[in-house]
This record gives C-alpha cells, structure tokens and sequence, in this order.
C-alpha cells in the first residue's frame, strides 16, 4: 500500500523553538507539497517541490522554509516558532502530471 | 488564475437522503478535478477524479461526480447517505499548465449526517 508518513501526529512547541515536520513517501513521486490546514480557511499551500532540492513558495511561505536533499523525504522548517503557526499541517506527494494527491495524516502542531 | 468555490461550509442531511455537494471551478484550461474526504483527525483521501474522457464519475463509497463544462462544476453525489459519510469534503482542481500537479482546492463543506 502506497504511503505518504508524516513522523508525528501531534507536537507541542514553545514559541521560539526551531521546528522540523518530516514527510517521507515510497511512492517514488517527483511531487511533494506541503499546505497547513485551519478552521475556515481550508489549505493553503506553504511549499511545494518538483524535484530534488528543487522549491517553489506557495501561499503563504513567511516563517517557514523547506530541505528535499532526497527524492522521498521533504521536510518543513519553521526557523523561530510561534502561536500563529499553531495548526493542522499536511503533506502530500503527486507524480508528474495530474493524477492527484496522496496525503499523510497529518500532524497537529500546537505552538505555546 | 484557477479557482475553487464550494458553495455552503455546512451541509446536513438525513440518513437515507441524497448528497449533493456542490463545486464550481475556474480554469483558463481544460480541468482536471478532484474531490477529497477527510474525517476527523486524518489526512485527505481522494474520492474521485476526473481527467478525461467519461464525464460521469464514479468513486469510492458510492460518491460519483458530474464533470460540466458548460456550467463550470463539478458536483458530488451520493444517492442515500450512511452516517459513517459524515466528513469534510473538499473540491479541487489542477493549477494549470505547468504539469507539477498542483491543486487549487475549495475552502471545504462539512457534512453532517442526521439519524
């Protein structure tokens, strides 16, 4: 069964922390997305990667940044923490062209 | 620019009763279109998809959508909702032209499944 695994399902961090999201996918995809998800707002789209250390921002990059050293592995950064960035984070990985998405479960983070 | 509308953030229906969610896209180019379910504490899992081809689309759990160009939307049924169907529901469609797969998706509807 193909996976997309997002190492953690809840964080808890204190503003200010450094904090690492890790997606990992066997699916060999070229694709990988990263979107925060908040009550009202639906996804948006933080950052998205073609290819190996290949990024593009999304919508809504400012305090986060992105590291795909490797095609399975692409991982979210949010350099100085803080309560705003308390929300649902989801990554998903895609192949070339439009076949969609497959998610992780997700990982709340919860900032304090 | 591609767009996404969902039109009502809350949907409720009886169990038994017909679902009927409804998406509209904007798109400078053919769409592809997408529908997602997501329950509680969970990522996103896809329903349905259309590309080409058949406009009527069939997913899992007895969903199936309606792709119509000249009303630009892409609409989701299910004829007798279970009340394991309760969710939230998301419409999406492709970025555009640049093939990295990108989706633009809908601010989502939640579904609420009455006894």
């Amino acid at each position: 069964d193909v996976k997309v695994t997002q190492s953690s399902r809840y964080l808890v961090k204190r503003t200010g922390e450094k904090v690492f999201l890790e997606c990992v996918q066997d699916m060999d995809h070229e694709n990988m997305f990263w979107y925060r998800q908040d009550p009202g707002l639906g996804l948006r789209l933080i950052y998205f990667s073609y290819d190996v250390k290949m990024k593009e921002k999304g919508d809504i990059p400012e305090g986060y940044s992105v590291s795909r050293e490797k095609k399975e592995r692409f991982s979210l950064i949010l350099e100085s923490a803080s309560t705003n960035q308390t929300s649902m984070y989801l990554c998903a990985s895609s192949p070339t062209g439009y076949y969609g998405y497959t998610f992780g479960s997700g990982t709340r983070l919860t900032v304090v | 620019a591609q767009s996404v509308t969902q039109l009502g953030s809350h949907v409720s229906v009886s169990e038994g009763a017909l679902v009927l969610l409804r998406c509209n896209y904007s798109s400078s180019v053919p769409p592809y279109l997408f529908w997602y379910v997501q329950y509680p504490n969970q990522g996103l899992q896809l329903l349905l998809k259309y590309t080409t081809g058949a406009t009527l689309v069939k997913g899992i759990n007895g969903f199936e959508a309606e792709f119509k160009k000249s009303e630009t939307s892409f609409h989701l049924t299910k004829p007798s909702a279970h009340m394991s169907d309760a969710a939230e529901y998301f419409c999406a469609v492709s970025e555009g032209s640049s093939n990295t797969g990108k989706l633009i998706f809908g601010q989502g509807t939640t579904l609420q499944v009455k006894p």
